[in-house]
């Protein structure tokens, strides 16, 4: 199993929107409908942001959005908040019980 | 509310045997559906998937780990124990102990606050 591709940084400004890409294969991504986001800030546990693709838990932000297309699921930050600064790590259902995590991808808010 | 505690060691020599104990309240492993797995970070790094295991008893390993790794649940005592064999220095991580529920639909919503395991002689 080999970790999803995330990119390692994004960068935007307070008030803007950015959009986090995780590419997997067709043996997670893209074909269960089963990618979910996490939040870490630094020396913080994981939050949950996102599951099945694009379902938010409650209390979540609605800048925070979900996508996919074909192997490639994306998260979408709206109205960047200097609170958004963070890794956002994505991860995938792969089949059999088994899980596999991105990379990770620190955003910085200028 | 679901809160989840990981306890051990916090170091452990090279080759010995590492094991943590997820002590949760909140929730219970009677209820189908609910999983309690582990998920761990090296120093600077990303996550890794590592085990789970459901209320029915039926157990998950990563396959790049599965001949090292044991996962047990004590449900009355709201315990999970996982366990990792031939300790290695490239093990030292943050070890977190998760709660899933309705199976894989809602992996990993709640998390402990980690146990560093630094694996040195």
């Amino acid at each position: 199993q080999s970790a999803l591709t995330q990119p390692a940084s994004v960068s935007g400004s307070p008030g803007q929107s950015i959009t986090i890409s995780c590419t997997g294969t067709s043996s997670n991504v893209g074909t269960y409908n089963l990618v979910s986001w996490y939040q870490q800030h630094p020396a913080k546990a994981p939050k949950f942001m996102i599951y099945e693709d694009n379902k938010r838990p409650s209390g979540v932000s609605n800048r925070f959005s979900g996508s996919k297309s074909g192997n490639t699921a994306s998260l979408t930050i709206s109205g960047l908040q200097a609170e958004d600064e963070a890794h956002y790590y994505c991860c995938s259902y792969a089949g059999s019980n088994t899980w596999v995590f991105g990379g990770g991808t620190k955003l910085t808010v200028l | 509310q679901i809160t989840l505690k990981e306890s051990g060691p916090p170091l452990v020599k090279p080759t010995q045997t590492l094991t943590l104990t997820c002590t949760f309240s909140g929730f219970s492993l009677y209820t189908s559906g609910v999983g309690v797995g582990w998920v761990r970070q090296p120093p600077g790094k990303a996550l890794e998937w590592l085990a789970l295991i459901y209320w029915d008893d039926d157990k998950y390993y990563s396959p790049s780990l599965r001949n090292r790794l044991t996962i047990t649940k004590d449900t009355s005592k709201n315990e999970v124990v996982f366990t990792m064999t031939d300790m290695d220095p490239v093990d030292t991580a943050t070890y977190y102990c998760t709660h899933s529920f309705e199976g894989v639909l809602v992996p990993f919503d709640y998390w402990g606050q980690g146990a560093l395991v630094t694996v040195s002689s």
